[in-house]
């Protein structure tokens, strides 16, 4: 069974600081990965996603890795915000596309002022 | 704008009484999804679909139903026989390509903004 494991549960950083939030999954033989932020009591909404072709994707000051044989995904956020505070996830489609999304337990990031 | 309706937002049941949770996309995606969240445990897979009169269980779908009879709706019903129902529900969307058994789930995942359940 694929398994996604999001390292920390928890990050609090101070307003302005370069973070790295981690994502590992079991499944090599992966077809694309999703990084969601969720705010508290709302839905997902869907920041980058990764194809297995590719090795990174950018949004602003968001920078998301791709690493299969690793295992690995990484979240980049450039110069933090209070704004930026929010849940992490990261969901990854496996196998050959026809599968449906594992999702990691998520990233709760705190940036203070 | 284009995107995924979820209601009601908030929804209180009797212990016994079936509940139906509405999801309407206009993104025209041709699957849908609903999940279950709950703390500590991520999302869940409850049931998806990936074309009109067609679904298919998740990881956690007794008792759940669902249907599929137009492209732009995906209702959950909650019935008295899932013994947890207080969750937090979230319904998605993406694109697919292909046709028939050979349709892959190659899109971006879109999401409602979900409907809390609580069971009195």
């Amino acid at each position: 069974k694929q398994e996604v494991t999001q390292i920390p549960a928890a990050l609090s950083v101070p307003e302005g600081e370069n973070l790295v939030l981690n994502c590992s999954f079991t499944d090599s033989a992966i077809y694309n990965l999703q990084w969601f932020r969720q705010d508290p009591g709302k839905g997902l909404t869907s920041l980058l996603l990764i194809q297995s072709s590719q090795r990174e994707q950018t949004s602003g000051r968001l920078n998301a890795s791709l690493d299969k044989s690793s295992g690995r995904s990484t979240l980049y956020i450039a110069a933090s915000q209070p704004g930026d505070s929010a849940t992490y996830l990261c969901a990854q489609r496996g196998g050959s596309g026809y599968s449906t999304l594992t999702f990691g337990k998520g990233t709760m990031l705190l940036v203070s002022p | 704008d284009g995107g995924i309706t979820q209601s009601p937002k908030y929804l209180f049941r009797k212990e016994g009484q079936n509940v139906t949770l509405s999801c309407e996309q206009n993104l025209n995606h041709d699957a849908m999804y609903w999940y279950r969240q709950d703390p500590g445990q991520g999302l869940r897979l409850i049931y998806y679909s990936q074309i009109v009169n067609d679904f298919q269980k998740g990881d956690i779908a007794e008792g759940y139903s669902v249907s599929r009879e137009k492209k732009e709706s995906f209702p959950l019903t909650v019935t008295s026989a899932q013994k947890n129902p207080t969750a937090f529900y979230l319904c998605a969307s993406s694109t697919t390509q292909g046709t028939g058994d050979l349709r892959l789930y190659t899109g971006e995942l879109f999401f409602g903004e979900g409907s809390r359940l609580t069971v009195l």
